[in-house]
């Protein structure tokens, strides 16, 4: 079955920390994994896809295969860091998106 | 990029009554989907709205209950039918366009009293 899963529901650190947002994921296909974000009162939108492999805002995020990971990562929190994400996987043929149930992310000034 | 207008943006509604939601994007999407979110919890894909066809719903969600429509490539519509206040949530639009990058509407949050 296909699934994803975010471990933490929130996060705080402090600014200039450093952070990990966790993602693990369950597929029988190639995975294909996303990081979306949801500022306040923003929409939901893209922060970074795995096979573009690059860096948004300082985040990066690896896919690793034999953990079935796509762990978020930044160096340095930043206070406009603040926000909910969400780690995605598309299912192929169906071109649909399973969600993790998110992780709400405080940095601290 | 595309962008979604989703309307409303929130609505009180009387349980069983009806509400329908839509969703307009300034261009053409291939593929259009309807998610919910509940209170404190993630994103559930409730149905992927066909273009000139019978949406294709998720486990757990039926037709009779949410209608869909998708007259083009731009345009669908969600219903929550004979609603009750389990209905209460965010509701969300998304498309996708040539590669599989999801733009998503801004949700309409529904409160059924």
């Amino acid at each position: 079955a296909q699934r994803v899963t975010q471990p933490e529901k929130l996060l705080s650190v402090f600014k200039g920390a450093p952070v990990e947002l966790k993602c693990n994921y369950s597929y029988s296909g190639s995975p294909e994994l996303f990081w979306y974000v949801q500022y306040s009162r923003q929409r939901l939108q893209l922060l970074l896809r795995h096979i573009s492999r690059e860096s948004i805002k300082g985040f990066t995020a690896d896919l690793n295969k034999g953990e079935t990971s796509f762990h978020l990562k930044k160096p340095f929190a930043q206070e406009e860091d603040s926000a909910m994400y969400y780690c995605a996987l598309l299912i192929q043929g169906a071109q649909k998106l399973v969600f993790g149930q998110g992780t709400r992310l405080t940095i601290n000034p | 990029s595309a962008v979604i207008s989703q309307k409303p943006s929130r609505d009180i509604c009387q349980r069983g009554t009806s509400l329908t939601i839509q969703c307009q994007v300034d261009s053409q999407v291939t593929m259009m989907f309807w998610y919910r979110q509940q209170p404190g919890q993630s994103l559930t894909l409730i149905a992927t709205a066909n273009q000139g066809s019978e949406a294709t719903y998720e486990s757990g969600f039926v037709i009779d209950k949410f209608p869909i429509s998708r007259p083009n490539l731009t345009f669908s519509t969600l219903t929550v039918s004979n609603m009750s206040p389990e209905d209460s949530s965010i509701y969300l639009c998304s498309g996708t366009g040539g590669d599989t990058e999801a733009f998503f509407g801004q949700g309409t949050r529904l409160t059924v009293v």
